[in-house]
């Protein structure tokens, strides 16, 4: 089982580039890394996922080195709005081995 | 078209009664997921259905868990003789499918679950 470790959680001013990086050392072959958002009172919503070098979306770019034992989540000029939980999940859902969660990052944007 | 839906929002139950917990997935999605958040805490993962195939329950705390999946669409979490630790908020997750790469997981809103 891939665990994987982000930080509990980060500050960010609006306008600002954040970038959450999630520790993987264990990820195996065919293991993808998906991220997903958490708002209060609500569930988790898919962000962004990728398997190796770069994946970039409308949302977000996620940035996996060669040996993918890390990926960073990186989100662009962030507004209030993006204030919110973010988990980073490493597995390849042909078990349970996508479906834990951990604690996430908690990011609080600032004005 | 509808996203996942879950009944009720909100639950209070004494403890030692039985609970039972609805998920209606999104149409066509074969896989469907539930998860118990505490306050504060991440998602915990529970049980997981998989088309026709018998369900990991790998997740489940304790045998007063337990889900079925009805049809391959409707699922109901049941917890009996409910304590105070069950409180949570209960997530159901569904999928298009389970396989490489990952399929992206839709999430209901929730019921809130409070044993007094």
């Amino acid at each position: 089982l891939a665990k994987t470790t982000q930080p509990i959680s980060m500050d960010s001013y609006e306008g600002q580039e954040v970038n959450i990086t999630c520790s993987h050392n264990n990820i195996a072959t065919n293991d993808y890394i998906t991220w997903y958002q958490q708002f209060p009172s609500q569930g988790p919503r898919f962000i962004i996922q990728g398997y190796k070098t770069k994946v970039t979306n409308e949302v977000a770019s996620l940035f996996i080195p060669a040996d993918r034992k890390s990926s960073t989540l990186s989100l662009p000029r962030v507004s209030l709005s993006d204030t919110a939980v973010y988990y980073c999940l490493v597995g390849d859902q042909t078990g349970a081995n996508n479906l834990f969660f951990g604690t996430g990052t908690r990011l609080t944007v600032i004005p | 078209g509808a996203g996942v839906s879950q009944s009720p929002s909100n639950k209070v139950t004494e403890k030692g009664k039985d609970v039972e917990l609805r998920c209606d997935p999104i149409s066509g999605h074969t896989a469907l997921y539930w998860y118990r958040q505490s306050l504060g805490q991440g998602l915990e993962f529970l049980i997981y259905f998989q088309g026709n195939s018998a369900p990991d329950k790998s997740g489940l705390p304790s045998d007063r868990f337990s889900a079925e999946r009805t049809g391959g669409s409707v699922s109901t979490l049941t917890i009996q003789r409910t304590q105070q630790e069950d409180s949570a908020v209960y997530l159901c997750a569904s999928s298009l499918g389970l396989a490489v790469p990952s399929y992206e997981q839709y999430f209901g809103p929730g019921t809130r679950l409070t044993v007094t």
